[in-house]
């Protein structure tokens, strides 16, 4: 079993509608846990960090489920810019671990 | 402020030579990390490096491939011999400090090429 897993998609939406993705991570003692964004041949960039208690970033809610041990990211009123690869990323204090990514198209 | 540098932005080489890629983190920042990307795939972790130490390794191929985090300048990532199968992204990033809540954040990464 992977260490860090997530739908790898494509997620194909059209613009306006609500999309929501799931990780899945194996170790317990994980700390902390965060959503990054990478578009076609760029770097990955820090979306949002995930809180126990969830938290939101205007479209964006991120939320962490310990007891099922899976974090997810749900966004509402896709836009067209939201077309990209959404990273999961666990930190189990000295191991930082990437998920390899679900594709996320939204059309017009 | 300016963020992670990587250096080249694209890099060709034939199969043999060496390739060196460069990577200045973050002001402030001593930890350093690499990460290889091939097309339509995720970051596979290479190494992990804080100033003058190597603490992670594992993801790096046993020959061909070093890298070094010196007291001074940038975090060089070396791969000898080159071979197609090294054609990748390779990205490189920074962060403050270990443990809980660390964030990385990434260079714009080197394309390396082998012909």
């Amino acid at each position: 079993r992977k260490e860090v897993e997530q739908d790898p998609g494509p997620f194909n939406v059209p613009e306006g509608a609500t999309v929501a993705f799931n990780c899945t991570y194996s170790n317990s003692a994980s700390q902390s846990f965060f959503w990054y964004r990478q578009d076609c041949r760029k770097e990955p960039k820090l979306l949002m960090s995930v809180y126990s208690s969830g938290n939101e970033d205007g479209r964006f809610t991120a939320q962490l489920n310990r007891a099922s041990q899976y974090i997810s990211l749900l966004i509402r009123d896709s836009k067209l810019s939201d077309s990209a690869t959404y990273l999961c990323v666990v930190n189990a204090l000295d191991r930082i671990i990437f998920g390899s990514g679900t594709r996320l198209s939204i059309r017009p | 402020n300016a963020g992670v540098m990587q250096n080249p932005r694209h890099l060709v080489r034939r199969r043999g030579q060496e390739a060196r890629l460069r990577c200045s983190p973050m002001k402030g920042h001593s930890h350093v990390y690499w990460y290889r990307q091939l097309p339509e795939e995720g970051l596979k972790f290479m190494v992990y490096l804080q100033k003058e130490n190597i603490i992670d390794e594992s993801g790096m191929p046993k020959e061909r491939f070093s890298a070094e985090f010196p007291k001074e300048g940038p975090s060089i990532l070396r791969i000898q011999q080159v071979v197609r199968g090294d054609s990748a992204a390779y990205f490189c990033a920074s962060s403050h400090r270990t443990g809980e809540h660390e964030k990385l954040f990434f260079g714009s990464g080197t394309q390396l090429s082998v012909l």
